[in-house]
């Protein structure tokens, strides 16, 4: 298995404009999470999916923040429009309920200027 | 204060030496995660436990439910060993919940 692939690895983009990332979990694996990195704020969850279906999305910042899961292999996380204070690293994981561990996509750095 | 709290924040040691990493939680936990994140970024999941304590290669953790605290201890250390360790606890039922994260500690270990 080619693990949690996450893309772009890096997205520069002016402020205002449409942000989408793109994650494809771990085949068999039945929950995703979305986790966003900063140096202030160390790592936190934004949303995540059991099943497909959204669980807890109370970290999303604010109503321009939108993660689908249209099916079990994609995911999208997507910002409109973004901002500066957006800029940060986000990684994607999956999981197996009752399975150790979950596994870490190589995250996406995204610079917002 | 942090409902996850690792200590300590920096860390330097010596090639061989042995190392100690805590965590402290305040929040009822499923599991407790320890996360390994080098410079290029990536992240690896190291443990998974919810009691005792488990043991992989030079690398050993341990988690006291009582005290809410768990350890992460490296034996041998080499500085490919040198990342952030980070220390997650699991709110939800085992690895499919949320994960509440430590600020991490940045180990270097010098040849």
């Amino acid at each position: 298995d080619a693990g949690v692939i996450q893309s772009p690895r890096h997205e520069v983009t002016e402020m205002g404009q449409e942000v989408t990332l793109r994650c494809k979990p771990i085949s068999g694996h039945n929950s995703l999470f979305w986790y966003r990195q900063t140096m202030m704020r160390g790592l936190e969850l934004l949303i995540y999916f059991n099943n497909n279906v959204p669980i807890d999305d109370s970290g999303m910042p604010e109503d321009r923040f939108s993660a689908k899961m249209p099916n079990a292999s994609f995911s999208t996380l997507k910002i409109q429009p973004s901002e500066p204070r957006d800029s940060a690293v986000y990684f994607c994981a999956s999981s197996l309920q009752g399975a150790v561990g979950y596994t870490f996509g190589s995250g996406t750095r995204l610079t917002v200027v | 204060k942090n409902e996850v709290e690792q200590s300590p924040q920096n860390l330097t040691a010596q090639e061989g030496e042995f190392i100690t990493i805590n965590c402290s939680y305040s929040v009822g936990i499923s599991a407790l995660h320890w996360l390994q994140q080098h410079p290029g970024g990536g992240i690896v999941s190291l443990f998974m436990l919810s009691s005792g304590k488990k043991k992989h290669g030079r690398l050993i953790a341990t988690i006291n439910i009582q005290e809410k605290q768990s350890s992460l201890h490296i034996t041998a250390s080499h500085p490919r060993d040198s990342a952030v360790y980070i220390c997650a606890v699991a709110s939800g039922s085992g690895n499919t919940g949320k994960l509440i994260f430590g600020q991490g500690t940045t180990l270097q270990v010098k040849p």
